[in-house]
């Protein structure tokens, strides 16, 4: 029982453009929401992330979206850069649970130049 | 800089062979994470630590065991690894206030022979 959905193994986008990364969950206990990069060979790294006290999170060039009754959110790159290709990963956590995640299967963004 | 290193990168072991995976952190924080991540999937939580507090996930095989010596150190034990065992292993940790994103190493490649 996957709670949280990337449905979209893959994405191509034009440099310059937008890039929107989706994410859907199915427990209403998540209260904490991240994105995650992953380059070949290493780990993942922290990206952005929100509270479900919030419907939006900004950090430059990235965007997050959160959508509590439809239980969605999206990364939102903008511009797209090649260096933007990578998988990115959402992940989710329920308040008082030690801070354990539960990830997506990621999403390949491959930017084109 | 402040991180969390795992070692080896590679490691190649035989069927039935028993392994250990390591990771140290510099970043003090109270808890520790094992996922186990198999190709084009979501990373696993096997186990964590909070402090000494040992916590095992419902799924995870007994063939799994951790040791966490002191707050800087956590290691994985495979006691008789098998072919379904191939994966990457990725360590991760977390401060134990607010908000906080888990920290990922690099991961450890695990193939068995």
């Amino acid at each position: 029982d996957q709670q949280v959905k990337q449905n979209s193994p893959s994405l191509s986008v034009q440099e310059g453009r937008i890039s929107i990364l989706n994410c859907d969950y199915t427990n209403s206990m998540f209260d904490y929401f991240l994105w995650y990069k992953k380059y070949p060979a290493e780990g993942p790294t922290f990206l952005i992330s929100i509270s479900s006290i919030k419907d939006k999170n900004e950090d430059g060039r990235f965007t997050v979206f959160l959508n509590k009754s439809a239980k969605h959110l999206s990364l939102h790159i903008v511009p797209s850069q090649p260096g933007d290709s990578a998988v990115y990963f959402c992940a989710a956590r329920v308040s008082g649970s030690a801070r354990q995640l539960t990830f997506g299967s990621g999403t390949q963004l491959t930017v084109l130049p | 800089d402040a991180m969390v290193i795992q070692n080896p990168r590679y490691q190649v072991t035989q069927f039935g062979k028993p392994v250990t995976l390591s990771c140290s952190q510099t970043l003090n924080h109270n808890v520790m994470y094992w996922y186990q991540q198999k190709s084009s999937q979501a990373p696993k939580l096997l186990f964590h630590y909070y402090d000494k507090d040992f916590n095992n996930e419902a799924d995870t095989p007994d063939n799994f065991q951790s040791r966490r010596p002191n707050t800087s150190f956590c290691f994985l034990d495979i006691r008789s690894p098998g072919l379904g065992d191939a994966a990457m292993y990725l360590c991760a940790t977390a401060g134990a206030l607010g908000n906080q994103p888990q920290h990922f190493g690099d991961g450890t490649r695990l193939s068995i022979l």
